[in-house]
């Protein structure tokens, strides 16, 4: 049973426009959420998080947004880089009990096209 | 400061023979955790420690799996005998804040079974 979705495996984006990536959740418990960059034959890299107190954070070109009526979040990267053409992953963790295990979700490969 | 190490990075063995990979956390990281990624599952979390200390192994497949952490520095995931189900890339990962989410991933092992 997935917990966290991801139910685009792909997604192409022309360099200088906005990609966004989406994932989906169903845990109720989950209250923290992180995005995860991974390049090819490289481990995942923490990116962007947002905690359930809120519905948008902002860190340069990368802002996440969190719909918690809808238990949806999507990273919206402005604008597209060469650079940014990786797997993103979406991580969601039920931080309020303590519990510090991350949920992840299958992955959205990003290819900006130059 | 180096990051999380892992070895092998590339390990191919016939069904039946028992994997090793073994982990070196970030030096000061209290929490270490064993991830499988797979094409359909995306990254499952197997295992986690905290100081040393087992505290969720939900995700271990089944009985032919353990980890052991016997000190700060070091932890194993062994895979005893191995079926080409296994086949997968394994990360390690460490943090030291169960407050923010954020994990430090190895760049993983990947192993082959025949």
């Amino acid at each position: 049973d997935q917990q966290v979705k991801q139910n685009s495996p792909s997604l192409s984006v022309q360099e200088g426009r906005i990609s966004i990536l989406n994932c989906d959740y169903t845990n109720s418990m989950f209250d923290y959420f992180l995005w995860y960059k991974k390049y090819p034959a490289e481990g995942p890299t923490f990116l962007i998080s947002i905690s359930s107190i809120k519905d948008k954070n902002e860190d340069g070109r990368f802002t996440v947004f969190l719909n918690k009526s809808a238990k949806h979040l999507s990273l919206h990267i402005v604008p597209s880089q060469p650079g940014d053409s990786a797997v993103y992953f979406c991580a969601a963790t039920p931080r309020m009990v303590g519990n510090e295990k991350l949920t992840f979700g299958t992955g959205t490969r990003l290819t900006i096209i130059p | 400061d180096a990051g999380v190490i892992q070895s092998p990075r590339h390990e191919v063995t016939e069904m039946g023979q028992e994997v090793t990979l073994r982990c070196k956390p970030i030096s000061g990281h209290n929490s270490l955790f064993w991830y499988r990624q797979t094409m359909m599952r995306g990254l499952e979390l197997l295992i986690y420690f905290n100081n040393n200390v087992p505290i969720d192994d939900s995700g271990m497949p089944e009985d032919r799996f353990s980890a052991k952490m016997p000190n700060a520095s070091f932890s194993t995931l062994k895979i005893q005998p191995s079926e080409p189900r296994d086949s997968a890339v394994y990360f390690c990962a460490s943090s030291w804040d169960r407050n923010t989410g954020e994990l430090f991933f190895g760049e993983g092992s990947r192993l082959t079974v025949l």
